[in-house]
């Protein structure tokens, strides 16, 4: 089956600055990566996604890369802000028998923006 | 309106109790999920219907049952509860083949177990 890794575990930056969180995954028919943002005490929800045929998608400061070769995928904040402190998870999800529909998600990057 | 909305937000019981936890979606959504986030956060998937059918389940014990009564309804029922039950339980739906195909979660049940 499907399995993610995440990283950072954590990851502290100043205002203004770029984030960058990493995952790879190792079913090479997953072919939907969502990345998912959790404040505290509250619901995953999701923030932006990328499907196996596009390489990069933008959405005003958050980007998503894929590498499908390489089976990882990246999530980039620019000039972030304090309200972009949350937990980020990426995940992955195919179309095969084996994982249709099924979201796998990565352990999760605790984000904190320092102002 | 909530589109996925869970009922209790917050269960405190006992070792040995028998609960429920009810989840409904108003999205017209044919999946629907229960994932189970531990106290590292991991979001780990359980069970996963499809218009009222079990399409996954994970390895979980069988003190845990799911039951969907019809496409909008998912409800899990735990018997015997255990320590190691408590974590927030998060039901969540889909809608496969369309363009955005990402879960909409619920606002989770905290189960904490005494």
């Amino acid at each position: 089956g499907e399995n993610v890794e995440q990283h950072p575990s954590t990851l502290s930056v100043q205002e203004g600055d770029s984030a960058v969180i990493k995952c790879t995954y190792s079913d090479s028919a997953s072919n939907y990566f969502p990345w998912y943002k959790q404040e505290l005490g509250k619901r995953p929800q999701l923030i932006i996604d990328i499907r196996s045929n596009v390489g990069e998608k933008k959405d005003q400061r958050i980007a998503v890369t894929l590498n499908k070769t390489a089976k990882h995928f990246s999530l980039h904040i620019t000039e972030t802000q304090p309200e972009d402190s949350a937990v980020y998870f990426c995940a992955a999800s195919g179309e095969d028998s084996s994982n249709t529909g099924k979201l796998i998600f990565g352990q999760g990057t605790t984000l904190q923006v320092k102002p | 309106d909530t589109a996925v909305s869970q009922t209790p937000k917050y269960l405190v019981t006992q070792m040995g109790n028998d609960k429920s936890i009810k989840c409904e979606q108003n999205l017209g959504h044919d999946t629907m999920y229960w994932y189970k986030q531990d106290s590292k956060k991991f979001l780990k998937i359980m069970f996963s219907y499809n218009n009222k059918e079990l399409i996954i389940n994970e390895t979980v014990p069988n003190r845990f049952s799911p039951k969907s009564p019809d496409k909008a309804h998912l409800n899990l029922h735990i018997n015997s509860l255990e320590l190691g039950d408590s974590a927030v339980y998060f039901c969540a739906s889909s809608q496969e083949g369309s363009p955005n195909y990402g879960y909409t979660f619920g606002s989770g049940t905290r189960l904490t177990v005494v």
